[in-house]
């Protein structure tokens, strides 16, 4: 089965730039999540999506921040502009049964964006 | 925002060794609890997903507890060896809403 699939692997931009990031989840998986890792902390969740749908974007700086999933499958997370302060790693997820206390979530290896 | 706290940070041990971590989470409306080896620049991993006051698993050389009532998990790694390197993070699962700790870096040292 293939993985969650994100790309670029790493973006070097300087701030006030845009980027755009993108990620493939794995088929069949109803649930996407966008994670931010800054160094020395814990993921911190972004925004969530059921199918199509956005469950949860408490946490998204939404005056720069944007993502969406079309049709859903793949997604896009965007940032325009950016901050020196989102310099991070870029996380993508899917999981299958959101309903199950097992909902076990995989990981897309991450985008490592340095915002100069 | 619930608040998960690992401990330690960073931990530095010779293979062979053996080790343990802590995760200590919310003890209310507990739902579940997963664990994740980080490789860098490699995907997080899922090791175990802990669902019962109680429970224990395994796989392999590691292996991880749940206490619930007081809120907290341990993992444990038997005879570390340099593959283990890695940061092992915590997430509590509040009712599919993923609130990670900030992770414990082990480095095993050949």
């Amino acid at each position: 089965e293939a993985g969650v699939a994100q790309s670029p692997r790493y973006k070097i931009i300087e701030k006030r730039q845009s980027v755009a990031f993108w990620c493939n989840p794995i088929s069949g998986h109803a649930t996407l999540y966008w994670y931010q890792q800054i160094l020395g902390q814990g993921p911190k969740l972004l925004i969530q999506f059921q199918n199509n749908g956005v469950v949860d974007d408490s946490q998204l700086p939404k005056d720069r921040f944007s993502a969406e999933r079309l049709k859903g499958v793949d997604s896009t997370l965007k940032i325009q502009p950016a901050k020196l302060e989102d310099s991070a790693v870029y996380l993508c997820a899917s999981s299958l049964d959101p309903e199950s206390s097992y909902n076990e979530q995989f990981f897309g290896p991450g985008t490592r964006l340095t915002v100069l | 925002i619930l608040n998960v706290e690992q401990s330690p940070q960073s931990l530095h041990v010779q293979e062979g060794d053996s080790t343990n971590f802590t995760c200590s989470f919310p003890s209310s409306n507990f739902y579940a609890l997963h664990w994740y080896r980080w490789e860098t620049a490699k995907s997080p991993e899922a090791l175990f997903v802990m669902t019962l006051n109680g429970d224990e698993k395994k796989k392999g050389r590691i292996s991880a507890t749940l206490n619930t009532k007081e809120g907290y998990s341990y993992l444990y790694i038997k005879g570390s060896q340099p593959e283990d390197s890695a940061t092992y993070l915590c997430a509590f699962n509040n009712f599919n809403k993923f609130y990670f700790g900030s992770g414990t870096k082990l480095n095993v040292k050949p």
